[in-house]
């Protein structure tokens, strides 16, 4: 595609309910990231896929949070009898892959999505 | 644990005023470093990036950024900004060329027409 897509755009939930929020990297991107943004924070990093391996899953918060790839396309994480605390912005992020001999590789970024827990 | 700063949460400026933003990281060892931006409505874009060699690094719109290895910096400077510069911005650093960036927490800027 033109670009990185993620559905939905907004996300209201119940405390406790869980939620599937997805991402569509570019096409040929074999890396994958997902991001968390607090309200007047950075992003925080949350998981990479390789591929569809993940080798650093450093950043979940908990065990409510888990993530998954298809292939070098489609991501999904899901969020866990969701809290209040995990009120945020999703960003989603690929790459041609990790590094190169040049250097790290850009990510692209796709929207986000709002995830309001009441 | 590595860490990215930004000094500066909220910048307000008048067109044609100079900009530097301030961003120090943690990190003592080789690092790849970024500056992203987000224009109002807009997705995170690289504005520029530095891995290696000469440390003044150009980006897009007149933007560039000089590294300071001595002292863990990356401050990001226009010489004249322009209402359009209005969005907020992004320090990352890479270590070393793993797969984890680590963003600082951003600086809004409004420049004033």
């Amino acid at each position: 595609g033109a670009g990185v897509s993620q559905s939905p755009s907004n996300k209201v939930t119940e405390k406790g309910k869980d939620v599937e929020l997805r991402c569509d990297p570019i096409s040929g991107h074999t890396a994958l990231y997902w991001y968390r943004q607090r309200l007047g924070q950075g992003l925080e990093f949350l998981i990479y896929f390789q591929g569809n391996s993940a080798p650093d899953k450093s950043g979940l918060p908990s065990d409510r949070f888990s993530a998954e790839r298809t292939g070098e396309s489609v991501s999904t994480l899901t969020i866990q009898r969701t809290q209040q605390e995990d009120s945020a912005v999703y960003l989603c992020a690929s790459s041609l892959g990790p590094r190169t001999s040049g250097g790290y590789n850009e990510q692209f970024f796709g929207p986000g999505t709002r995830l309001t827990v009441l | 644990a590595q860490s990215v700063s930004q000094h500066n949460h909220h910048v307000i400026l008048s067109e044609a005023a100079s900009l530097e933003l301030g961003c120090n990281y943690s990190y003592g060892g080789t690092v790849n470093l970024f500056w992203y931006v987000q224009y109002p409505g807009q997705h995170l874009q690289l504005l520029l990036k530095y891995f290696s060699g000469d440390p003044l690094v150009k980006g897009i719109k007149g933007f560039e950024a000089e590294f300071i290895k001595s002292k863990f910096s990356f401050n990001l400077r226009k010489p004249s900004v322009q209402w359009s510069d209005t969005a907020e911005y992004f320090c990352a650093v890479n270590q070393g060329g793993g797969f984890k960036t680590i963003f600082g927490a951003g600086t809004r800027l409004f420049v004033k027409a």
